[in-house]
């Protein structure tokens, strides 16, 4: 099946300092990344959507200075957490989909933030 | 906008006992329903869809219906394993629009 890596997989950081998080789709292209977050206990919330060569599409209240993504490739998405805050802790997690009419979305295993 | 509500868990059960997790949705359009799974320490993955009014997505023995008049997708399980203890999300994408609006997830915990 269909498999996405996330890196890291968890990382803790001094606020102010920036975060990039990678999204891999190990053995499919994916013209289409999405980028959720994940409070406890809560639902995932779309962040935005890349398409590869072009700027993502951020949801409305995503501020897209402080949350950087990009798409450069088939097989890698970027998220970049900019001069990160205790508020930015959570837990993000990628998708990755085909596209070509198969809009399955394949998850990443996320990546577990911690700003101290 | 949309939304998706499934019932909070977590929901504790004895092995080869019956499951129902409810998931009522608020949607525009007629949007295509998912159920996910996600295992401890793992991703998301999709256990089940349905496209349209009255399809019925089915996996692992997992089931669901897509009821249009009443809003709602809940998934059932006749008879639940020590291996189905996960989180499980009903989410929906709507027409034309791959992003997915997910609800909150509920845990299941099966005991032997």
């Amino acid at each position: 099946g269909a498999v996405v890596s996330q890196h890291p997989s968890w990382v803790i950081c001094k606020s102010g300092t920036s975060v990039k998080i990678e999204c891999r789709s190990l053995d499919f292209q994916a013209t289409t990344m999405f980028w959720y977050r994940q409070f406890p206990k809560q639902s995932l919330m779309l962040m935005a959507t890349s398409n590869e060569g072009s700027k993502a599409t951020y949801e409305q209240g995503v501020e897209k200075d402080k949350f950087l993504i990009n798409h450069a490739s088939l097989t890698l998405s970027t998220l970049t957490v900019t001069s990160a805050h205790p508020e930015d802790s959570s837990f993000y997690i990628c998708s990755a989909s085909p596209g070509g009419g198969r809009e399955t979305q394949y998850f990443g295993p996320g990546t577990r933030l911690l700003v101290l | 906008g949309d939304s998706v509500t499934q019932m909070e868990g977590p929901v504790t059960l004895s092995e080869e006992a019956f499951l129902t997790i409810n998931c009522t949705y608020t949607a525009t359009g007629y949007p295509s329903l998912f159920w996910y799974v996600q295992y401890p320490g793992e991703g998301l993955q999709l256990l089940l869809k349905a496209t349209k009014a009255d399809d019925k997505g089915s996996n692992k023995g997992f089931e669901a219906t897509y009821r249009k008049e009443t809003t709602s997708f809940h998934l059932e399980k006749g008879s639940v394993q020590v291996s189905d203890s996960a989180v499980y999300f009903c989410a929906l994408s709507e027409a034309g629009r791959r992003a997915l609006t997910f609800g909150s997830g509920t845990r299941l915990q099966v005991q032997p």
